[in-house]
């Protein structure tokens, strides 16, 4: 079977800082890796996905970079955090079946900035 | 640019009662997922539609895919307080990079 670990889970961090959260799949190979941040208890917003290694589409032009090294990790990083970078981040795959494109999420990592 | 509105934004009901929460858009979709969400946690796939009127049956749960593919709806029957959560429908576009467009959320509170 397959999951999808992330961590940390909860992060506090200072305005200015660096961030490095990190997403990894078991059970699967040559999955679609997604970012996702979600407001509190509200919809998901894309951030990122990846097809492939080294392959990242960006969704929304902002503070935050991705990172596939291996096939099936995930990193999301910022140089230097703003306020507005606080959420709660998600990190998802799916088989890239055809036109079906079922997503299975990890557990989240609650990231505050102050 | 898709969009998913769902309706209500918020229910609170007692345990028992029915329920329906709607998923609108004026996009076509290729599928249709339904995640359920609970606080501190990551969404988990309920069911998959993938038919203009298909309907799929999880226990108490009744989901539809509307006959043009732009609409679902989630219907629930006798609700339990473990229905408790974060509702988000998800519609898919085509081949096999395709992103899923999340829809705004019901947020289901289930009393006893």
């Amino acid at each position: 079977s397959q999951t999808i670990h992330q961590w940390p889970a909860t992060l506090v961090q200072p305005v200015g800082s660096p961030l490095s959260l990190e997403c990894t799949v078991e059970g699967t190979s040559n999955p679609n890796l997604y970012w996702y941040r979600q407001a509190a208890g509200r919809g998901l917003q894309l951030l990122f996905y990846s097809v492939g290694i080294g392959q990242i589409s960006s969704e929304v032009p902002q503070n935050l970079s991705a990172s596939r090294p291996q096939d099936r990790q995930f990193i999301l990083s910022s140089k230097k955090l703003l306020l507005s970078d606080s959420g709660f981040y998600l990190c998802a795959w799916s088989r890239g079946t055809p036109n079906v494109n079922e997503q299975f999420f990890g557990p989240g990592t609650r990231l505050t900035v102050l | 640019t898709q969009l998913l509105e769902q309706s209500p934004q918020f229910l609170s009901i007692q345990e028992g009662e029915n329920l329906t929460v709607y998923c609108n858009s004026s996009s076509v979709f290729s599928s249709l997922q339904w995640y359920r969400q609970e606080p501190g946690e990551g969404p988990v796939l309920l069911v998959t539609v993938v038919t203009g009127g298909e309907v799929k049956k999880l226990k108490r749960l009744t989901f539809q895919f509307g006959d043009a593919r732009k609409d679902s709806s989630l219907h629930i029957t006798a609700a339990q307080p473990g229905d408790t959560g974060l509702y988000l429908c998800a519609g898919g576009g085509t081949g096999t990079a395709s992103k899923l467009t999340f829809g705004t959320g019901t947020r289901l509170q289930v009393t006893l």
